[in-house]
């Protein structure tokens, strides 16, 4: 099966700087890799999606853009945070029959 | 596009006894799976249950099973004899060809002792 790698797991980063937040995959090529959104106790907000290397999709307009340089790699970026940008953020990928799920970056922006 | 929708934002049960989640959606796919996640107070998503749009036969897992009304686009989540373990987030969500991978707002389930 796949096995997705996130990381940080937490971070706490002051308005304005800059994020990075990286996921890899292993144990498939050519995935289906999504970023997801969760605010406190809330459900979880598609963000982005990527079918291939340098292919993004956008879900929804906001102070985010995500990356695939590489094939199993997916980054999430942000040149400014905003404090709206808080909330647990979650890699995955998925095949036909089951989507695999990274163990998530709890980010606080203070 | 695909929309999920999950009209009860908290549930609970009491130990033991049985609860029903309901979800329903909207897919313009006609080959597609269906899933239900649940994530418990460690956030890691785990899948409960995944049930082919194309067979009629409902999937049953253990204690959990699911009504799938196609024509209505209903997929409802049954858990029976819950357990405290059973505590969590249960999120429904369709997954067909298209790649996009949409999730409802999910359904929060207490389960009391």
């Amino acid at each position: 099966s796949q096995t997705i790698h996130q990381w940080p797991a937490t971070l706490v980063q002051p308005v304005g700087s800059p994020l990075s937040l990286e996921c890899t995959v292993e144990g498939t090529s050519n995935p289906n890799l999504y970023w997801y959104r969760q605010a406190a106790g809330r459900g979880l907000q598609l963000l982005f999606y990527s079918v291939g290397i340098g292919q993004i999709s956008s879900e929804v307009p906001q102070n985010l853009s995500a990356s695939r340089p590489q094939d199993r790699q997916f980054i999430l970026s942000s040149k400014k945070l905003l404090l709206s940008d808080s909330g647990f953020y979650l890699c995955a990928t998925r095949d036909r029959r089951e989507a695999f799920f990274g163990q998530g970056t709890r980010l606080t922006v203070v | 596009a695909q929309t999920v929708t999950q009209s009860q934002p908290e549930m609970s049960v009491q130990e033991a006894e049985t609860v029903t989640l309901s979800c329903t959606y909207d897919t313009s796919e006609s080959d597609y799976y269906l899933f239900w996640y649940k994530q418990p107070p460690s956030r890691q998503m785990i899948l409960v249950i995944r049930q082919e749009a194309y067979k009629q036969q409902n999937a049953t897992e253990n204690r959990f099973s699911v009504n799938f009304q196609k024509a209505a686009k209903s997929f409802s989540l049954k858990i029976s004899d819950s357990q405290l373990g059973d505590a969590a987030m249960y999120f429904c969500a369709p997954g067909g060809s298209n790649y996009k991978l949409t999730f409802g707002k999910g359904t929060l389930l207490t389960v009391n002792p």
